[in-house]
């Protein structure tokens, strides 16, 4: 089983509208959990940490739920700049001291005006 | 601001060659990783080092090995590269490791294909 699941997409929403992807991990041990935004032949960025009380940043508001090991990002308002490849992500260690992230495939978002 | 540079964005090579990835980077951070990014599988661990001279094996290592001779500087090297191994190849960098909240830099990548 991967140890982080999302759904590829795509979604392709307009301007203005509200959309959510969400994710899966399979290890209950994860210990931190992270989106990436990767856009169109670059490479991927950090977008936000996710913390258990959820966050937010602007119109992006990312939450997380240990229970059933799922973490969702939702973005409101969408622009077209927000166009790219969202990642997810988790942190675990495993063997060594050092944190290895784990990414999902990635879900893509097209925005049109 | 963080930079992490990778030496070439595009790179053909042939089959049985073998194949040098250079990754630098700027700002005195411990870690750094190799990934491949392939269509459909996301981003996949190859070997990452926390320390000069210290490596780990990631996910996919078979066909790869790398080098840390110095704390800027990981390599990745395909002995005798295969047509399996054309991916793009992302090189990152990360302060310490410890803390939970740690941020990956990624360089450009570097889009390597072997015919």
């Amino acid at each position: 089983r991967k140890e982080v699941e999302q759904d590829p997409g795509p979604f392709n929403v307009p301007e203005g509208a509200t959309v959510a992807f969400n994710c899966t991990y399979s290890n209950s041990a994860s210990q931190s959990f992270f989106w990436y935004r990767q856009d169109c032949r670059k490479e991927p960025k950090l977008l936000m940490s996710v913390y258990s009380s959820g966050n937010e940043d602007g119109r992006f508001t990312a939450q997380l739920n240990r229970a059933s090991q799922y973490i969702s990002l939702l973005i409101r308002d969408s622009k077209l700049s927000d166009s790219a490849t969202y990642l997810c992500v988790v942190m675990r260690t495993r063997g060594s001291t050092l944190g290895r992230l784990y990414f999902g495939r990635g879900t893509q978002l097209t925005v049109w005006p | 601001d963080v930079k992490v540079t990778q030496s070439s964005r595009y790179l053909v090579k042939r089959t049985g060659e073998k194949v040098f990835l250079e990754c630098v980077q700027d700002m005195d951070h411990e870690n750094m990783f190799w990934y491949r990014q392939d269509p459909g599988l996301g981003l996949r661990l190859i070997y990452f080092s926390y320390d000069v001279k210290m490596k780990e094996k990631g996910d996919i290592p078979e066909g790869y090995s790398v080098s840390r001779e110095k704390k800027e500087r990981f390599s990745l090297i395909l002995e005798s590269a295969s047509t399996n191994q054309t991916s793009m190849y992302l090189c990152a960098s990360s302060l310490t490791g410890a803390s939970t909240n740690e941020k990956l830099f990624f360089g450009s990548g570097t889009q390597l294909s072997v015919l």
